[in-house]
């Protein structure tokens, strides 16, 4: 069974911080994504990675940036964090043409 | 741009009856696929069923079920005999074929079933 490991399921830090969010995946997908998700807006994407080093941006990549070093490992950087940035945090992962996988997310509250 | 839309917030049903979740895209491609995922408290995004437009057929898992009118951009889900364990947020979602695999997601239903 897929499984992608978000290392934090809670986090708070404080406005200024730098904020890492790492992501695992075990199964050798190409395809990784970071996804914000706020009531009422549903889930937004915020970058995406189809390949080690390769990065895109999604619907609201202001604020954030995203590192992939190795194929398994894909990290959301909020290099200055604001309130603003407070919200759940969804990772997930895919093969070509197969359905997203889905972390169990990290809720960040931002101080 | 693609977009989905989820118009109903929250929906609620007795349990054992059948409840019917709203879903409409809007998209100028011909070949898309189309998912409904649930979240229940735990955050997990689970896979309920996936549409393929090229199918005219309405895909179907055990209760779930879904009404695809692809000429209407319309994507509903039926849950038939609803339990507890279905109780969670609905998401629907849709990707283009081919090309970049993102999914776009609506704004999500909470489904509540009253015992």
């Amino acid at each position: 069974d897929v499984k992608v490991t978000q290392s934090s399921r809670y986090l708070v830090k404080r406005t200024g911080e730098k904020v890492f969010l790492e992501c695992v995946q075990d199964m050798d997908h190409e395809n990784m994504f970071w996804y914000r998700q706020d009531p009422g807006l549903g889930l937004r994407l915020i970058y995406f990675s189809y390949d080690v080093k390769m990065k895109e941006k999604g619907d609201i990549p202001e604020g954030y940036s995203v590192s992939r070093e190795k194929k398994e490992r894909f990290s959301l950087i909020l290099e200055s964090a604001s309130t603003n940035q407070t919200s759940m945090y969804l990772c997930a992962s895919s093969a070509m043409g197969s359905p997203l996988h889905f972390g169990n997310g990290t809720r960040l509250t931002v101080t | 741009a693609q977009t989905v839309t989820q118009s109903q917030p929250e929906m609620s049903v007795q349990e054992a009856e059948t409840v019917t979740l709203s879903c409409t895209y809007d998209t100028s491609e011909s070949d898309y696929y189309l998912f409904w995922y649930k979240q229940p408290p735990s955050r997990q995004m689970i896979l309920v069923i996936r549409q393929e437009a090229y199918k005219q057929q309405n895909a179907t898992e055990n209760r779930f079920s879904v009404n695809f009118q692809k000429a209407a951009k319309s994507f509903s889900l039926k849950i038939s005999d609803s339990q507890l364990g279905d109780a969670a947020m609905y998401f629907c979602a849709y990707r283009r074929s081919g090309g970049a695999q993102k999914l776009v997601f609506g704004q999500g239903t909470r489904l509540t079933i009253n015992p």
